[in-house]
């Protein structure tokens, strides 16, 4: 069972343009929301969360906005850049056996072109 | 040094070998997680400790043993590895409390069973 769900792949997208990367959760007991961003052969690292209590963080370029009654959230790039060119996770924390597992979506692997 | 440190980086074993992957991190984390990256597959949780204390994960095969000797640092013993156990093993730790939990990870072991 995928309580996290990013149903796109990869997506390619223009240097300077926005790039719009989704994730699908099932689980209304998630309360904190994380995205992360991998390069080939390093380990993944936090770019920005969001607290179920907002529906939007910024963060500079980055931003993530959260529709809680659709179970959806979103991270926008604005001007996406090639170093931007990742794979990117989104995830959430769930409480287990007293501490905290945390389950990650498939990835969706974004190219910025330039 | 700062963060989380896998070492070593790059590993090459036989499938009658063992060898151990250490992790260590800077960060005064309470809790500490083995993850598995395959290619093509989500981020699989292997196991997690809390405050020292094994949270056991039963869908991992016993070829794999963690050890947790404190709060800042894992190990994951390897023997009788099979070809399929090929792929990144990335260590990660949490401040381990309700709220914005966020997870740091480590660059990863990248391992080659032959």
């Amino acid at each position: 069972d995928q309580q996290v769900k990013q149903n796109s792949p990869s997506l390619s997208v223009q240097e300077g343009r926005i790039s719009i990367l989704n994730c699908d959760y099932t689980n209304s007991m998630f309360d904190y929301f994380l995205w992360y961003k991998k390069y080939p052969a390093e380990g993944p690292t936090f770019l920005i969360s969001i607290s179920s209590i907002k529906d939007k963080n910024e963060d500079g370029r980055f931003t993530v906005f959260l529709n809680k009654s659709a179970k959806h959230l979103s991270l926008h790039i604005v001007p996406s850049q090639p170093g931007d060119s990742a794979v990117y996770f989104c995830a959430a924390p769930s409480r287990f056996s007293g501490t905290y597992k945390y389950i990650f979506g498939t990835g969706t692997r974004l190219k910025v072109l330039a | 040094e700062t963060g989380v440190t896998q070492t070593p980086r790059h590993l090459v074993m036989g499938m009658t070998n063992k060898k151990s992957l250490k992790c260590e991190q800077h960060l005064g984390h309470n809790a500490m997680y083995w993850y598995k990256q395959s290619a093509k597959k989500p981020l699989e949780l292997m196991f997690v400790y809390s405050l020292e204390e094994r949270v056991e994960n039963n869908s991992v095969p016993s070829r794999f043993s963690p050890e947790c000797p404190n709060s800042s640092h894992l190990f994951l013993h390897l023997h009788t590895l099979q070809p399929e156990d090929s792929a990144l093993y990335l260590c990660a730790s949490s401040p381990d409390r309700a709220g914005a939990n966020v997870l740091t990870f480590g660059a990863g072991s990248r391992l080659t069973v032959l």
